[in-house]
């Protein structure tokens, strides 16, 4: 089993739908979490980290369900401009190991 | 402030050559990373380095590939007799020191180097 493990899409989703994707992670020693974005030929880029009480960024909310070791991504009123690739990222302070996903395709049409 | 640079951008080899790529991390950052992503797939982990530890070369795919860092500073990657599928983007990427509870551990990174093995 992957440590890190994404759905690859890819998501086409209409401008303006609701979209959420998740993650799931092998080691419950597993401490922090994030959501990185990449766009298409470019480097990855942090999109916001994930808490344990989730927390919001706009129209981006991130959760932690660590009983059932997943994180999700949700994304509200989709944009044009969130088509990117998005990689889930946890770190297991333990292990000194930062493990990345490897990523959700995510399409939005007009 | 200067974020994490790589050299060179572009980098067009024949099979069987040696190549160097390099990596300046952000100042200050004990860790650094060196990923490969071949087009259209995810991040695979190469090799990690966190201060004067031992690196982490788990993900190194053959002994053709080899890493070193300088101190807390720059990182080069060698990989020697390239072969056509180690064409990908090379990406380095730095971050504050791993480890430490509630350390912000964002990793930035640079803009890779793309690698073509003809």
């Amino acid at each position: 089993r992957k440590e890190v493990e994404q759905d690859p899409g890819p998501f086409n989703v209409p401008e303006g739908a609701t979209v959420a994707f998740n993650c799931t992670y092998s080691n419950s020693a597993s401490q922090s979490f994030f959501w990185y974005r990449q766009d298409c030929r470019k480097e990855p880029k942090l999109l916001m980290s994930v808490y344990s009480s989730g927390n919001e960024d706009g129209r981006f909310t991130a959760q932690l369900n660590r009983a059932s070791q997943y994180i999700s991504l949700l994304i509200r009123d989709s944009k044009l401009s969130d088509s990117a690739t998005y990689l889930c990222v946890v770190n297991d302070f333990s292990a000194s190991k930062i493990i990345f996903g490897s990523g959700t395709r995510l399409s939005i049409r007009p | 402030g200067a974020g994490v640079s790589q050299s060179p951008s572009n980098k067009v080899t024949e099979k069987g050559k040696d190549v160097e790529l390099r990596c300046d991390p952000i100042s200050g950052h004990t860790a650094l990373y060196w990923y490969r992503q071949r087009l259209g797939q995810g991040l695979e982990f190469l090799i990690y380095f966190q201060g004067n530890s031992a690196p982490d070369k788990s993900g190194l795919p053959s002994d053709r590939f080899s890493a070193e860092r300088t101190g807390e500073s720059v990182s080069t990657l060698t990989i020697q007799r390239t072969q056509q599928e180690d064409s990908a983007v090379y990406l380095c990427a730095s971050s504050l020191f791993v480890g430490l509870a509630g350390t912000y551990n964002e990793q930035f990174f640079g803009p890779g180097t793309r690698l073509t093995v003809l």
